[in-house]
């Protein structure tokens, strides 16, 4: 069984601090998703990383593959209130499960003004 | 374009009772996902339909859960008879067939008293 791993569970930081969530896994994924899910909503994509090292930019959010595509890493640089949210990764593997997504139980970020 | 509609948003009954919930996709994409999402855990797949066929239903308890997804379009996902476990967000997700990118609708809430 394929898990993901997400570290920290919470984070209450004030406003303009930088911070980094982790997503670890024992396998390796095809791709991994990063997701923002506001309370009563579904989740958002952000992002998605498919290539071991890959690095993306998002306005101030920086996404990272690992290597060996078996973690990956979202840092947010001068958080603001409205990025508060449930951050999702999601791990996908292009096989018997075309497109199943498995993803991490979250983490709970709070930006404070 | 609009967006995932599921209904009813939030819906409370008692164990033993029935319930179901809708999901209209988004127009055009015939692959469509049940998930459920647990209190403080990410979205778990119960069921992956292409058009009409439920591809991947390994996750779904089938001795109290049910699903269908007549014509293609609309989907609808039964539990009869709720049990207290089974309190969690339903989510109804769409995408284009293969790799595409998942549209997730903002989820029914079920509280089983």
């Amino acid at each position: 069984t394929q898990l993901l791993e997400q570290s920290p569970q919470f984070l209450s930081i004030q406003e303009g601090e930088n911070l980094t969530v982790y997503c670890n896994s024992s396998s390796v994924f095809s791709s991994l998703q990063w997701y923002r899910q506001e309370p009563g909503e579904g989740p958002v994509l952000l992002v998605t990383v498919v290539t071991g090292g890959e690095v993306k930019k998002l306005k101030r959010l920086t996404f990272q593959f690992g290597d060996a595509r078996k973690d990956s890493s979202l840092h947010i640089t001068a958080a603001q209130p409205g990025d508060t949210g449930l951050y999702l990764c999601a791990g996908v593997n292009y096989g018997g499960s075309q497109g199943n997504l498995i993803f991490g139980k979250g983490t709970k970020l709070s930006v404070k003004p | 374009e609009a967006g995932v509609v599921q209904s009813p948003r939030y819906k409370i009954i008692e164990k033993k009772q029935p319930v179901a919930f809708w999901c209209n996709p988004i127009s055009g994409h015939n692959t469509l996902y049940w998930y459920r999402q647990n209190l403080g855990q990410g979205p778990e797949l119960l069921i992956r339909y292409e058009n009409e066929e439920a591809v991947d239903d390994s996750q779904l308890p089938k001795d109290r859960f049910s699903a269908e997804r007549l014509k293609g379009v609309d989907s609808t996902l039964k539990i009869q008879p709720a049990e207290l476990g089974d309190s969690a967000v339903y989510l109804c997700a769409s995408s284009y067939p293969g790799f595409g990118e998942q549209y997730f609708g903002p989820g029914t809430r079920l509280t089983v008293t």
